[in-house]
């Protein structure tokens, strides 16, 4: 139990497009989902806490604008990269908490972006 | 605020050889303490965790026990394989925080034959 997807695992877009990545957890309700990015052979950077049905919460330095969170769903979090440039190239993660549940947060597999 | 502090990488060992990946924290309260492992192209998965002070943590062979003396959660496996070569990362979580997840840098293992 406790699987978290993401669609596509890679896509390639040109510099000035948006993209966008769906997280979801399949067999779980989570109230609270985390986006992540991480940069090659480093950790992972929190980028936004998406919590069901209110707005996301941005840490320091990630621009709410550029990077839209949207949480519809106890199963459902995206996330759009607008007018997406080269810099952006990454490689985004979402995680899940469960809801009722301990701490503990479930991962999905990752999104590779690459910006042409 | 919170921090984890891992060893660098990478780390090389001989199949059957003794695992260690140190790791220590800063926090404050009581936070939970995680190893997450990544393979590579892939995403995060939890490997074990322990929730309060002296408790161990263990799944396929990997320990880590929770010291809260010396704010350590080293990884350790008796006898690593192969297939044990990936990224593994240790992480705080403090219910002061909204769950929010600290990781540390991660530490690559490749285990040879």
């Amino acid at each position: 139990g406790a699987v978290v997807s993401q669609h596509p695992s890679r896509v390639i877009c040109k510099s000035g497009t948006s993209v966008k990545i769906e997280c979801r957890s399949l067999d779980f309700q989570a109230t609270t989902m985390f986006w992540y990015r991480q940069f090659p052979k480093q950790s992972l950077m929190l980028m936004a806490t998406s919590n069901e049905g209110s707005k996301a919460t941005y840490e320091q330095g990630v621009e709410k604008d550029k990077f839209l969170i949207n949480h519809a769903s106890l199963t459902l979090s995206t996330l759009t990269v607008t007018s997406a440039h080269p810099e952006d190239s990454s490689f985004y993660i979402c995680s899940a908490r469960v809801w009722g549940g301990s701490y503990e947060q479930y991962f999905g597999p990752g999104t590779r972006l690459t910006v042409t | 605020g919170n921090s984890v502090t891992q060893m660098e990488g990478p780390v090389t060992l001989s199949e059957e050889a003794f695992l260690t990946i140190n790791c220590t924290y800063t926090a404050t309260g009581y936070p939970s303490l995680f190893w997450y492992v990544q393979y590579p192209g892939e995403g995060l998965q939890l490997l074990l965790k322990a929730t309060k002070a002296d408790d161990k943590g263990s799944n396929k062979g990997f320990e880590a026990t929770y010291r809260k003396e010396t704010t350590s959660f080293h990884l350790e496996k008796g006898s690593v394989q192969v297939s044990d070569s990936a990224v593994y990362f240790c992480a705080l979580t403090n219910t002061g925080t909204a769950s929010k997840l600290t990781f540390g840098t991660g530490t690559r293992l490749q285990v040879t034959l």
